[in-house]
């Protein structure tokens, strides 16, 4: 079954940092782009970060952009993402997920599938 | 950065009805709009890509049309299980931002 598993999250102080892991099994992880979606309690989903296939391209929202780093490790199936400098507003589910690179009347992508999902609390 | 919108933003509705649920973009993104559920406690869900394709194992009381800046997704006749938020998103650019989200609860 093509999975993915987050671990890493936890409570960290403001200014703290940490280190979140994404491991993906059942499919040929270095052909795909992987992502990060957060979703602060309550709130909607915030696309975070993507990195792609060979990690030559990488991309942040403005929100976390010069406080957190994407990376991943090819030959241990995972992605990780670099919190720092982490801020009240930072709390949330973080989820990793695949992105899936499709035909239909043309080239799409969609994210699929999406990991359960590690909580990251910021707090004093 | 592309902005989505949803509304409406919460609908109540009963088991058999049919319901719709409209996304927009700030600008023209073709048909590449995608669709999520998610259920209290749980991660998304993908239903539809590329705007009307159906996702593999998803029911086919679920649909999806619409290109340019108006897309829909369209419930035949609600299940039990159907009661989530749901959420559209776009894959024109990056970021692939998402809509606030529709809530759907039992009326």
């Amino acid at each position: 079954e093509v999975q993915l598993v987050e671990s890493g999250g936890g409570l960290v102080k403001p200014g703290g940092s940490l280190r979140l892991s994404c491991v993906a099994s059942d499919f040929t992880f270095n052909n795909y782009n992987m992502i990060w979606v957060r979703q602060a309690p309550g709130k909607g989903l915030e696309w975070v970060s993507s990195i792609s296939s060979g990690s030559t391209y990488i991309f942040y929202a403005d929100s976390v952009k010069g406080r957190f780093t994407i990376s991943r490790d090819n030959a241990k199936n995972s992605v990780y993402l670099q919190m720092n400098s982490l801020r009240a507003d930072d709390t949330a589910v973080y989820y990793c997920a695949r992105e899936y690179a499709g035909w239909r009347q043309g080239p799409h992508t969609w994210f699929d599938p999406w990991g359960q999902g590690t909580l990251v609390t910021v707090s004093s | 950065d592309i902005q989505m919108t949803q509304s409406p933003s919460s609908l109540s509705a009963s088991v058999g009805d049919r319901v719709t649920i409209t996304c927009r973009a700030s600008q023209r993104i073709s048909t590449s709009l995608n669709w999520y559920q998610q259920r209290p406690g749980k991660a998304p869900k993908l239903l539809i890509y590329a705007a009307s394709g159906l996702q593999s194992g998803v029911p086919s009381r679920f649909s999806g049309s619409g290109s340019g800046t108006d897309f829909t997704l369209t419930i035949s006749s609600l299940q039990p299980e159907d009661f989530a938020t749901y959420y559209c998103q776009q894959s024109y650019n990056t970021p692939g931002s998402f809509g606030p989200g529709t809530k759907l609860d039992v009326k």
